[in-house]
C-alpha cells in the first residue's frame, strides 16, 4: 500500500521565480493537505483541495496557488517566491469518509531553499 | 480557532526513563479531535494516535500511551522506558468541526541517550 509521496525531494531557486511542487496521495484517500514548515517550528496550514476545489486556506497569499486533479493528486505553485519561502512543504492526505475520518498522513516533503 | 501549546521546546532523557511530553489546547468547537505526530530526522512527519472529543479514554501501544483530559485541555503523552530509536521532535495537533486544517503546536524535540 503505497503512502504519501511528493517531487521532487529537494529544490533551489532564485528569488522571483515559480516553483512547482507535486503530491500523490495515499491510496483510497481523495482530500489533499499542503503545509509549510519552517526551521524549528511546527507546520503552518496552506490550504486543502477535495473534488478539484480549494476547500479551506490558511494565512498564505495569493502567491500560494493549488490545483487537485481527477485521480485526487496534487499541486503546489508558488509564484514570485521570496527568501522566507524557504522551507520544508508537506502534502498530507486523508480520506472525507469512513473510520479514519480526518486522520492525515504526510508525504515526505520537499525541501526548497530560495536563494 | 484553535490553539496548540507545547511548553517543552527540548527534552533529554537517558535511554529507559519513562518520559511524558506536554499538549495543551484551546478551541471553541464542541467536537474536535487531537494528534500526536513523530517526525525523525528524515522529515517526514509520521502519525501516531487520533483522539475525539468525545472520547476521553486513555490510550495504551505498547511503550506509547496517552492521557485526555478535556478539564484541563490536555492531551499529554508519555513513552515508557524509551529507546534511542524515539529520539525526534514530537507535535501535538488539533482540527476542529470543519475537519479541514490540522493546527500543531511548535514541537518538543526529545533526545534519547544511551
Amino acid at each position: 500500500d503505497a503512502g504519501v509521496t511528493q517531487s521532487p525531494t529537494h529544490l533551489i531557486k532564485t528569488r522571483g521565480q515559480q516553483v512547482t511542487l507535486r503530491c500523490s496521495p495515499k491510496s483510497g484517500h481523495d482530500t489533499v493537505s499542503w503545509y509549510q514548515q519552517a526551521l524549528g517550528q511546527g507546520p503552518q496550514f496552506i490550504f486543502q483541495y477535495y473534488e478539484e476545489e480549494e476547500r479551506q486556506r490558511g494565512n498564505f497569499p495569493d502567491r500560494f496557488s493549488g490545483h487537485q486533479f481527477p485521480n485526487y493528486s496534487s499541486e503546489l505553485n508558488v509564484n514570485a517566491l521570496l527568501l522566507g519561502d524557504s522551507a520544508l512543504y508537506l502534502c498530507a492526505s486523508s480520506s472525507a469518509s469512513g473510520s479514519n475520518l480526518y486522520e492525515q498522513y504526510f508525504g515526505p516533503g520537499t525541501r526548497l531553499t530560495v536563494t | 480557532a484553535q490553539k496548540v501549546t507545547q511548553a517543552q521546546t527540548e527534552i533529554s532523557v537517558v535511554e529507559k526513563e519513562d518520559v511524558t511530553l506536554d499538549c495543551v489546547y484551546e478551541t471553541r468547537d464542541t467536537t474536535y479531535y487531537l494528534f500526536w505526530y513523530k517526525q525523525p530526522p528524515s522529515g517526514e512527519l509520521v502519525f501516531l494516535i487520533r483522539r475525539n472529543s468525545f472520547d476521553e479514554q486513555n490510550e495504551i501501544s505498547g511503550r506509547y500511551s496517552w492521557n485526555f483530559q478535556k478539564s484541563t485541555s490536555s492531551f499529554n503523552f508519555t513513552i515508557t522506558a524509551s529507546q534511542v530509536v524515539d529520539s525526534a521532535v514530537y507535535f501535538c495537533a488539533s482540527l476542529g468541526n470543519a475537519g479541514n486544517m490540522l493546527t500543531f503546536g511548535g514541537g518538543t524535540r526529545l533526545m534519547v541517550k544511551p
